[in-house]
């Protein structure tokens, strides 16, 4: 298996620009993940899906980040409009819950600089 | 989740085991410890978990202590490539997913 796949592996963009992040997570995982990871505050989880059905998106910074999973291969994170203070790297992750035991497989990250 | 408590860094000798320990004193009873690595730039990644039992893979070695308040992940002979910071979780097991908080971890510097 490839592993989870994400695009671009950096993005840089000027304050104010809609930014979209890919994720393409491991075949038979129904679970995907979005973290942010940034000196100051470390990894955060964003948000979850299950089933592409998101589940807990308390992590979330405010109305400007959005998620979808349209499909089980398929996933984004739009932040419209970016700033400066979204400049981090981007992780999405995928797992799958058998028999009570999960481990989350990471991406290799997206790295976001807003000017 | 139990929270944990990791040293911020630690050095070791390449060639000789690096063993991190983390405290976790408010474990629960069906709570498993779990420990990811994240090496510079890279996403992080799993390496081992158990319960109460000791646990070793091709990676490493978990110890936790029988009153499950602390664990130690031993990497038995540590390379440079073993730089990373690693983080230690306490997490249920359970069919629906409990969300992971990732703290800040140990920092680990293999020196040649």
């Amino acid at each position: 298996d490839a592993g989870v796949i994400q695009s671009p592996r950096h993005e840089v963009t000027e304050m104010g620009q809609e930014v979209t992040l890919r994720c393409k997570p491991i075949s038979g995982h129904d679970y995907l993940f979005w973290y942010r990871q940034t000196m100051m505050r470390g990894l955060e989880l964003l948000i979850y899906f299950n089933n592409n059905v998101p589940i807990d998106d308390s992590g979330m910074p405010e109305d400007r980040f959005s998620a979808k999973m349209p499909n089980a291969s398929f996933s984004t994170l739009k932040i419209q409009p970016s700033e400066p203070r979204d400049s981090a790297v981007y992780f999405c992750a995928s797992s799958r819950v058998k028999g009570g035991r999960d481990t989350q497989y990471f991406g290799p990250g997206t790295r976001l600089t807003v000017l | 989740d139990a929270k944990t408590t990791q040293p911020p860094s630690m050095d070791c000798a390449e060639g000789r085991a690096a063993n991190l320990p983390c405290n976790h004193s408010t474990i629960s009873g069906n709570e498993y410890v779990y420990w990811y690595r994240q090496i510079h730039s890279q996403g992080p990644q799993y390496i081992i978990h158990g319960l109460k039992n000791n646990e070793t893979n091709e990676m490493a070695s978990l110890i936790i202590t029988e009153d499950r308040k602390s664990s130690t992940l031993i990497l038995p002979h540590a390379t440079l490539r073993d730089t990373a910071v690693y983080y230690c979780i306490v997490r249920v097991e359970r069919t629906s997913y409990d969300k992971v908080i990732f703290g800040p971890g140990t920092s680990l510097s293999v020196i040649p």
